[in-house]
């Protein structure tokens, strides 16, 4: 139980473009979703904090209006990267949690996101 | 299927006291196996393994990689109330439609 799917699992871009990037839970309902981010050995980022039906809570220095994110079910949250550029390369990972508890989370697989 | 078990999901421990957790994992062409630990927000990275029999360590906390018998183990010496978190186990693959794996986790809780 407790699956959490992510898709794309890789996506190769030119700079410029938008990229989204799905998040679900497979087989239960997730109130709550992050989305984090991670550098080679460095510990996830934090990005937002999303609520279905709400608007995500992002964290100092992520910009809301570059990575948009969509929570409009309770299986189904999505982060879009616009106008991406070569340093939003990276691995982007949600989890899903069914309550509101940080201890709570399913990872998904991740995405990796390549601009060119 | 690409799949990461950690053991035990969850352990009780006393202070002093040494704990091993494991990470077993199948991943199709393995680039790498990380651990983590996870107290409030975001985890925080401890270790990145990606050779076998090569010990990493850092204060209490060591790991080791066995990608013959595809595990890997956290031990933590002496613990103290502040280990009491959740350790998260992934590995990485180098294709596949998975390419970071989670464990559930281990929740490790540390009493005085």
């Amino acid at each position: 139980g407790a699956v959490v799917s992510q898709h794309p699992s890789w996506v190769i871009c030119k700079s410029g473009t938008s990229v989204k990037i799905e998040c679900r839970s497979l087989d239960f309902q997730a109130t709550t979703m992050f989305w984090y981010r991670q550098f080679p050995k460095q510990s996830l980022m934090l990005m937002a904090t999303s609520n279905e039906g709400s608007k995500a809570t992002y964290e100092q220095g992520v910009e809301k209006d570059k990575f948009l994110i969509n929570h409009a079910s309770l299986t189904l949250s999505t982060l879009t990267v616009t106008s991406a550029h070569p340093e939003d390369s990276s691995f982007y990972i949600c989890s899903a949690s069914g309550g509101f508890s940080y201890n709570e989370q399913f990872f998904g697989p991740g995405t990796r996101l390549t601009v060119l | 299927e690409d799949k990461v078990v950690q053991s035990p999901l969850s352990l009780v421990v006393h202070e002093g006291d040494t704990v091993t957790l494991n990470c077993s994992y199948e991943v199709t062409n393995f680039r790498s196996l990380l651990w983590y630990k996870q107290e409030k927000k975001a985890p925080t990275f401890l270790f990145m393994l990606t050779s076998s029999g090569i010990e990493k360590k850092s204060g209490r906390l060591s790991s080791i990689l066995d990608k013959k018998e595809l595990f890997s183990i956290l031990n933590i010496t002496a613990t103290q109330t502040g280990d009491s978190a959740i350790y998260l186990c992934a590995v990485e693959g180098n294709s596949g439609n998975t390419p970071l794996v989670f464990g559930k986790g281990t929740r490790l809780s540390v009493i005085a």
